[in-house]
């Protein structure tokens, strides 16, 4: 399986929204709605933002909102604020071959 | 509150061995799944490995035949035996609590550094 595909950067001013996508095969996000996305800033331990393509963990913003659409996931983050600037992360089930889990290569947020 | 807290890492020479620890609070290792996960320096995460409730394990295929997962019910504790060490092995090495294929828990990570 390889590495789920997201774009290395994306960039917005705060108040904006932006989106970030993960794209996959009909083997993984196509085929499952089992898609998570990771926060992550620099030194520190991954932090769970949406599950299961558009849940969110209790204690998440509702700024951060997750979708699917055929093989593609996407992040959107809305009314950008300073402290969302991070590496995100996207992951996929992929069923029982292996790997059974399979991430996205990251994205880069930076807030302008 | 549910922490995990992770051991072992350290500086190893290529072809050695070393076993991660993570140690639970707050929830009981052998009632969820637990899974290892790394992140090599500057890079992605890279999934390794997981052990389902009921004792089932799978590895990713960079790490199987040479990494092992297991766990001490009584110590609440997972593990990771990571034998026959590569220079592309090194990495922070995070362990996490799985529900529905999602991580929700992570401990602060150990680095694993292969090198002579």
């Amino acid at each position: 399986q390889s590495a789920l595909t997201q774009p290395a950067s994306v960039s917005g001013s705060p108040g904006q929204s932006i989106t970030i996508s993960c794209t996959g095969t009909s083997s993984d996000v196509g085929s499952y709605n089992l898609v998570s996305w990771y926060q992550q800033h620099p030194g520190k331990a991954p932090k769970l933002m949406i599950y299961e393509v558009s849940k969110r963990p209790s204690g998440v913003s509702n700024r951060f909102s997750g979708s699917k659409s055929g093989n593609t996931a996407s992040l959107t983050i809305s009314g950008l604020q300073a402290e969302d600037e991070a590496d995100y992360y996207c992951c996929s089930y992929a069923g029982s071959s292996t790997p059974g889990v399979v991430f996205g290569g990251g994205t880069k947020l930076t807030v302008l | 509150e549910v922490q995990l807290v992770e051991s072992g890492g350290g500086l190893i020479q290529p072809g050695g061995s070393l076993r991660l620890s993570c140690a639970a609070s707050g929830f009981t290792v052998s009632s969820n799944y637990m899974s290892w996960v790394r992140q090599a320096p500057g890079k992605g995460l890279e999934w390794v490995s997981v052990i389902y409730s009921g004792g089932s394990t799978y590895y990713a295929d960079s790490v199987k035949g040479r990494f092992t997962i297991s766990r001490d019910n009584s110590k609440n504790t997972l593990y990771l035996q990571m034998n026959s060490l590569r220079a592309e092995d090194t990495a922070v090495y995070y362990c996490a609590r799985e529900t529905a294929v999602a991580y929700g828990y992570w401990g602060q990570g150990t680095l694993v550094t292969v090198s002579s």
